[in-house]
């Protein structure tokens, strides 16, 4: 049973437009999450997280919304640019400071130049 | 900063061989290591968390005698994949906690870039 859900295997986005990956969650105890992103033959890399007494955090191009009575997260990213294009993963645990991530199956974004 | 490497990339050995898997922090200390287990079109599913000085935490369904765990140094955890089968085929990766992050509440795990297990 997927704890963390991303539906869409893969996303194609234009360059200069703005970037939407979706990501579900079922365990209502969850109440940190993060995004990560991942480049071929890399591992994965931390690019933002939010907790759950928030419902927005920005970093540059990166905005996390986070709708907890929907139990969904959401991932911007304005304006995408080629470089951007990789497959990017959500992840989610209970406490800050907590080790265990649950992660969903990943998202591949591609930027079309 | 806070750079992860695993060795080796990639692996293709004989069914029953043992394989070892080395997973380094470069530039800080992590006491506690994770591995995970990445099956095509599947999540990353962890399989043990590596505690330095001590015994790895296994998760349900993970054979520790099959995926025996080293955590030896605040810098270094192996893991060696035992008498491996066609099905221990996978992608394995490992992460990292930063010693220093972890009065922070910042639940950051900083990975290597896998590897690639095929067993013949």
């Amino acid at each position: 049973d997927q704890q963390v859900k991303q539906n869409s295997p893969s996303l194609s986005v234009q360059e200069g437009r703005i970037s939407i990956l979706n990501c579900d969650y079922t365990n209502s105890m969850f109440d940190y999450f993060l995004w990560y992103k991942k480049y071929p033959a890399e591992g994965p890399t931390f690019l933002i997280s939010i907790s759950s007494i928030k419902d927005k955090n920005e970093d540059g191009r990166f905005t996390v919304f986070l709708n907890k009575s929907a139990k969904h997260l959401s991932l911007h990213i304005v304006p995408s640019q080629p470089g951007d294009s990789a497959v990017y993963f959500c992840a989610a645990t209970i406490g800050a400071g907590s080790y265990q991530l649950t992660f969903g199956k990943g998202t591949k974004l591609s930027v079309i130049p | 900063g806070a750079v992860v490497s695993q060795h080796p990339s990639r692996v293709i050995c004989k069914s029953g061989t043992s394989v070892k898997i080395e997973c380094r922090s470069l530039d800080f200390q992590a006491t506690t290591m994770f591995w995970y287990r990445q099956f095509p079109k599947k999540s990353l599913m962890l399989m043990a968390t590596s505690n330095e000085g001590s015994k790895a935490t296994y998760e349900q369904g993970v054979e520790k005698d099959k995926f025996l765990i080293n955590h030896a140094s605040l810098t270094l955890s192996t893991l060696t994949v035992t008498s491996a089968h066609p099905e221990d085929s996978s992608f394995y990766i490992c992460s990292a906690r930063d010693l220093g992050e972890l009065t922070l509440a910042k639940n950051i795990q900083y990975f290597g870039a896998g590897t690639r297990l095929s067993v013949l």
